[in-house]
């Protein structure tokens, strides 16, 4: 399968402890996307990098998240001090250019 | 800020008949794109519209972009129980897209 990959894809966590999500995009995607989606919600732009470079982080992500792409491949997303409100499922996708998204399967995340 | 708005939040119909979504951007949009998301998956691309005015169609679906480029709707024509699902808009602006808040349909048999 040479989709996008997504792991772990459930996380169950208690409340103050960091978190790290891996995402492996499809390979030569430029592209990829961090969005985060409640339930009942459309997915909610989180951060975005093109190659290596994060170009824009959402004002929706405290200075508690942080997002890498080392060398332009797979991508981490953290969470430090997880909070309550941190439970959501977090989507990575990918694209080439300005061409269509392919989403991940996600990683759910449930801060008790 | 960048806001979608999608209507309706739900839609419930019998099987055969036609559904529609609506969605609407505050400011002009590059591009939109449609995705379907099923009870418990990811979201899957369906299609991607560029042009002011432009019309799409994928079968039963068509997919318009309105003139101004700033709203677009999707039309199922006699719905069936494989359509089940939320589907949501994607306004791309600057290189990001900004996801409506879907509509969900359930198709009864």
């Amino acid at each position: 399968d040479t989709g996008v990959s997504q792991n772990p894809r459930h996380k169950i966590t208690k409340r103050g402890q960091n978190v790290t999500f891996r995402c492996d995009p499809i390979s030569e995607h430029n592209r990829l996307y961090w969005y985060r989606q409640t339930l009942g919600q459309g997915p909610e732009f989180l951060t975005y990098f093109q190659n290596e470079a994060q170009l824009e982080k959402s004002r929706l992500l405290s200075d508690r998240f942080s997002a890498e792409r080392p060398k332009g491949s797979f991508s981490t997303l953290e969470i430090q001090r997880t909070e309550q409100g941190d439970s959501a499922m977090y989507l990575c996708a990918s694209s080439l250019g300005d061409f269509e998204a392919f989403f991940g399967q996600g990683t759910r995340l449930t801060v008790v | 800020g960048q806001q979608v708005m999608q209507i309706p939040q739900y839609q419930h119909v019998q099987e055969g008949e036609d559904f529609t979504t609506y969605c609407n951007s505050s400011t002009t949009l590059s591009n939109i794109q449609w995705y379907k998301q099923r009870p418990g998956g990811h979201p899957v691309f369906l299609i991607q519209l560029v042009k002011s005015g432009e019309v799409k169609k994928q079968k039963r679906l068509t997919f318009q972009f309105g003139e101004a480029k700033k709203n677009s709707s999707l039309h199922i024509t006699a719905t069936q129980t494989t359509d089940v699902g939320t589907y949501f808009c994607a306004g791309r602006n600057f290189n990001k897209f900004y996801f409506g808040s879907g509509t969900k349909l359930n198709v009864k048999p």
